[in-house]
């Protein structure tokens, strides 16, 4: 399967600040998604990725706080906007292999915390 | 009502023992079953895919029954190692992407 990374690993912000999270998938993949893990909390779906035009944003997420980019099949970024201490969170970028693949892979994760 | 609902435990469980954990969906149509593995600071990753007809990966059971919307995970011959959250996931209908239970928390004691 494909390798994923992401950059940063971690970061420490202050409040009013953003940060950019790069992902990076080392072979061409359909679809890309960003999550958001709270602490003590499940995954949650921001938005997908799509490649060459504007990302679909889930109910409760908005391109302002969230912008998204995805210029190729292999590369994405997320940037967190404006951010506020209730942004302190585990960022994950996955992505969906083959065409018709069912399975979904993680990248390792960005946590962040936001002082 | 959450879309995927699991009992967040945790379960302690001694060494060998045998648990079972379950997963109730909200969306009739979903069409795709798994249980991923979540380890204390890092990534899910998918533990096994869940069909109707039920599968086995050594010591690991899932099962489906769609007509009580209901998905189980049944883990023989416990080992540390197995201590892990256990997510639930569900690809509902006409989507890509991947609905997330709250995961259920395993702990493997000597």
């Amino acid at each position: 399967s494909a390798v994923i990374s992401q950059k940063p690993s971690r970061d420490i912000c202050q409040r009013g600040t953003s940060l950019t999270i790069q992902c990076q998938v080392d072979s061409q993949v359909t679809m890309m998604f960003w999550y958001r893990q709270q602490p003590g909390q499940s995954l949650t779906l921001i938005a997908t990725a799509n490649q060459g035009s504007e990302a679909t944003y889930e109910s409760g997420f908005v391109i302002d706080k969230f912008p998204i980019s995805r210029p190729n099949l292999t590369f994405s970024t997320l940037t967190v906007s404006n951010m506020s201490p209730e942004d302190s969170s585990i960022y994950l970028c996955s992505f969906l292999g083959l065409a018709g693949a069912d399975t979904q892979y993680f990248g390792p994760g960005t946590r962040l915390t936001v002082l | 009502r959450k879309e995927v609902e699991q009992d967040p435990g945790p379960f302690n469980v001694p060494e060998g023992a045998t648990v079972a954990f379950n997963c109730t969906y909200s969306n009739s149509a979903s069409q795709s079953f798994f249980w991923y593995r979540q380890d204390c600071r890092k990534e899910p990753k998918l533990l096994m895919s869940v069909y109707s007809s039920g599968n086995e990966d050594g010591r690991f059971t899932a099962q489906l029954n769609r007509a009580s919307q209901y998905i189980s995970l049944l883990i023989r011959d416990s080992k540390l190692s197995d201590s892990a959250t256990y997510l639930c996931v569900v690809r509902p209908s006409g989507r890509r992407a991947l609905t997330f239970g709250s995961g259920t928390r395993l702990q493997v004691q000597p």
